[in-house]
């Protein structure tokens, strides 16, 4: 079974552009979440979509947003990059939704966003 | 945002030698407690799973506890071994909603 694939793996962007990072779930999985890593910090939660719908939403500005297609592939969307955007993006895909935690994240190998 | 904390942020342990790190949680409103090991240039990748008090895991020489009436999880590494070294990560599920912790970085020397 193919794992969670992300696309693309390094970008390079210049403040006030906007970026697109896509991810393709593992076959079955319905939910796909979203979260930011930077240097000295823990992976901060920016949204979970599950069905298409987003279900549950971290503390981000709404430059970040998402979306989730019927086929279960979610892109995430920074519009006007800032400088503070740059960090590793990381997609994971669970069988369950937000409802029900108990079954494990599985995660992508992340998108490395650089703002310069 | 939940306050999620993992202590010590980094160990350094001799190859052979046990371990163990303390992941500390809210107790209200819990939900489940998920453990991750993320090696170096690869993604983080499931250990555990635990929703009940008292829930003890173990997969190879790799076990965790759960206490959630006092918030909080261990993790324990038996024999460490190099390919143990590892950021291992907590997250938190409360209100449905998945808090990580900062991670506990464990570094095994030969």
């Amino acid at each position: 079974k193919a794992g969670v694939t992300q696309t693309p793996r390094y970008l390079i962007k210049t403040r006030g552009q906007q970026v697109t990072l896509s991810c393709s779930p593992i076959s079955g999985h319905r939910s796909v979440s979203w979260y930011q890593q930077t240097p000295g910090q823990g992976l901060q939660f920016l949204f979970e979509y599950f069905s298409e719908t987003q279900r549950n939403k971290g503390n981000f500005p709404g430059r970040f947003s998402g979306r989730q297609f019927s086929n279960s592939r979610s892109e995430m969307n920074v519009s006007t990059l800032e400088l503070g955007d740059s960090a590793l993006y990381l997609c994971a895909s669970s069988l369950a939704g937000s409802s029900s935690y108990n079954s494990p994240l599985h995660f992508g190998n992340g998108t490395r966003l650089t703002v310069t | 945002i939940l306050n999620v904390e993992q202590s010590p942020q980094s160990l350094h342990v001799q190859e052979g030698d046990s371990t163990n790190f303390t992941c500390s949680f809210p107790s209200s409103n819990f939900y489940a407690l998920h453990w991750y090991r993320w090696e170096t240039a690869k993604s983080p990748e499931a250990l555990f799973v635990m929703t009940l008090n008292g829930d003890e895991k173990k997969k190879g020489r790799i076990s965790a506890t759960l206490n959630t009436k006092e918030g909080y999880s261990y993790l324990y590494i038996k024999g460490s071994q190099p390919e143990d070294s590892a950021t291992y990560l907590c997250a938190c599920v409360n209100d449905y909603k998945l808090s990580f912790g900062a991670g506990t970085t464990v570094t095994v020397r030969a």
